[in-house]
C-alpha cells in the first residue's frame, strides 16, 4: 500500500467548475500536509499547506484535512485552463520521527480544465 | 518566495563524463534534498541533508554523490554518467517547522540527458 493516495486521472472538468483532487494517507501519525502544482516540464510549486483538521482557504483554493479519515482534498473553484496542471499531495513524517522533515508524495493527478 | 537556483537547467553529456549538478538557495533553510522525476512519473526522493556536513541516501537508490559544506550550496555529483541517469534533478529546501513535515520550496530543475 502506498503511503500517500491519489488517483492519477485526468481529472477533466469544463471552465468555471469547481474542481475536487482527492489524497488519502495511511500513517496516522502524520501532522502536515501540501498541494504543490506542477505544471508538465516544470518544477513543483507549493499551493497549499494544512496542519489541522478542517477547510484552509487561499483564493480560489480550499484545502481540506481529515485525520480521522486520513483524507485530505484541495478544492478548486472558478477553474481555469491554467489550472491544467498535475497536483501533488504530500504528507509530512510523524514528529519525532528519523525521518522528520521529509515529505511522503503521491504519485499526482493529473486535472484538465476544458475551455 | 523562493530563492533556489539549480545550474545547468539542461544538460547533454556523453557516456562515462563526471558531471556535478549546483543548487543554491538564498534562505538560510538547514534542510535541502534531491529528488529524481522522469516525464509524468513520481517525484524519488535520493539525497538530502539536515546542514552542514550532513548527508543522507534518500528512499530511491541512486549512484550520485552529495555534498554539504556550506548552508546555501547542496552540490550533486555523477562520477561516471550512464543513459539510465537520463532524468530531470530537482532540488528543494526547507525551513523546520517542528511539525514532522516542512514546506519545501523547489528549484527550476536540471534536465540532463546522457547519450
Amino acid at each position: 500500500q502506498k503511503e500517500v493516495e491519489q488517483n492519477s486521472g485526468p481529472l477533466s472538468v469544463p471552465e468555471g467548475a469547481i474542481a475536487s483532487l482527492n489524497c488519502t494517507y495511511s500513517d496516522r501519525g502524520s501532522q502536515s500536509f501540501f498541494w504543490y502544482r506542477q505544471y508538465s516540464g516544470k518544477s513543483p510549486e507549493l499551493i497549499m499547506s494544512i496542519y489541522s483538521n478542517g477547510d484552509k482557504e487561499d483564493g480560489r483554493f480550499t484545502a481540506q484535512l481529515n485525520k480521522a479519515s486520513q483524507y485530505v482534498s484541495l478544492l478548486i473553484r472558478d477553474s481555469q485552463p491554467s489550472d491544467s496542471a498535475t497536483y501533488l499531495c504530500a504528507a509530512g513524517y510523524p514528529m519525532g520521527s528519523s525521518n522528520t522533515g521529509k515529505l511522503i508524495f503521491g504519485q499526482g493527478t493529473t486535472l484538465q480544465v476544458k475551455p | 518566495e523562493a530563492d533556489i537556483y539549480q545550474t545547468p537547467r539542461y544538460l547533454v553529456i556523453g557516456t562515462g563524463k563526471k558531471i556535478t549538478l549546483e543548487c543554491s538557495q538564498t534562505m538560510g533553510h538547514d534542510k535541502m534534498y534531491w529528488y529524481q522525476q522522469d516525464p509524468g512519473m513520481e517525484l524519488h526522493l535520493i539525497h538530502y541533508s539536515y546542514g552542514v556536513n550532513s548527508t543522507e541516501k534518500g528512499d530511491l537508490s541512486s549512484e550520485s554523490t552529495v555534498s554539504r559544506i556550506r548552508t546555501e550550496h547542496f552540490p550533486l555529483t555523477l562520477e561516471s554518467a550512464r543513459p539510465s541517469h537520463t532524468s530531470q534533478y530537482l532540488c528543494a529546501s526547507s525551513e523546520y517547522r517542528g511539525t514532522g513535515g516542512d514546506e519545501q520550496y523547489f528549484g527550476p530543475g536540471t534536465r540532463l540527458t546522457v547519450t
